[in-house]
């Protein structure tokens, strides 16, 4: 199975800042590789597809880049709603496989 | 509005069964590859399986950790997937999403999630 490591598991920010959120493959995932935002009591939702594809409807503070085993999710002018948890996802190959999630506090 | 809806969901003996749903709207649903993700308390997301379409021979596969215990299928007639889950076991308590698969995007819509507690 593919590993997706996630780094850091757990970040502080404040609004306005600008944080980064890795993920690594254990192997090439091509760019079959998606970012997820999840709140607490609520299911995940796509941010970005295909490594640094904008999902409709979601702000452009969010980007996303990396391609092989090394991503990054990048989130600008940080806002209230941003703070949640979030996931990689890799499709390249079966089973699918989720890095361990990141939670960005205030 | 493209939706998907859990239900089913509840609490069930170790070694008993349940049936979960996943009924859609707003899409095409036979058109479309339905996956299972589950999260137990507290913890991180686990892919667990999924049901291609008609024209993908409803092909299923399964992780590891479900193989021989859970079965996918689909009723396309009825907009609806399902998840069977036999011989369930402690580790199977989580909240249980499906989400559908589009060919570009990927997992792109979630349902809000049922919640399976097994305990006896």
């Amino acid at each position: 199975d593919i590993q997706m490591t996630q780094s850091p598991s757990s970040l502080s920010a404040s609004v306005g800042d600008t944080v980064t959120i890795s993920c690594r493959a254990s192997q090439t995932v091509s760019n079959f590789l998606n970012w997820y935002q999840q709140k607490p009591g609520r299911a995940p939702t796509l941010l970005i597809y295909i490594v640094s594809n904008l999902y409709s409807g979601v702000s452009p503070r969010f980007s996303g880049s990396g391609s092989g085993t090394e991503f990054t999710l990048t989130i600008n002018d940080l806002q209230p709603d941003d703070f949640a948890t979030y996931y990689c996802l890799q499709s390249y190959r079966t089973p699918r496989t989720f890095g361990q999630g990141t939670r960005l506090e205030i | 509005e493209v939706k998907l809806v859990e239900s089913g969901g509840g609490l069930v003996h170790p070694g008993g069964s349940l049936n979960l749903s996943c009924e859609a709207s707003g899409f095409s649903f036979s058109g479309s590859a339905i996956h299972w993700v589950r999260q137990s308390a507290g913890k991180g997301l686990e892919w667990i399986g999924h049901i291609r379409s008609k024209t993908n021979s409803y092909a299923t596969v399964y992780s590891e950790s479900v193989k021989d215990r859970f079965t996918i299928s689909r009723d396309d007639s009825k907009n609806t997937a399902y998840l069977l889950m036999n011989n369930v076991k402690a580790d199977d308590s989580a909240i249980y999403y499906c989400s559908r698969h589009i060919s570009v995007a990927g997992l792109d819509v979630w349902g809000q999630g049922t919640t399976v507690a097994v305990s006896s």
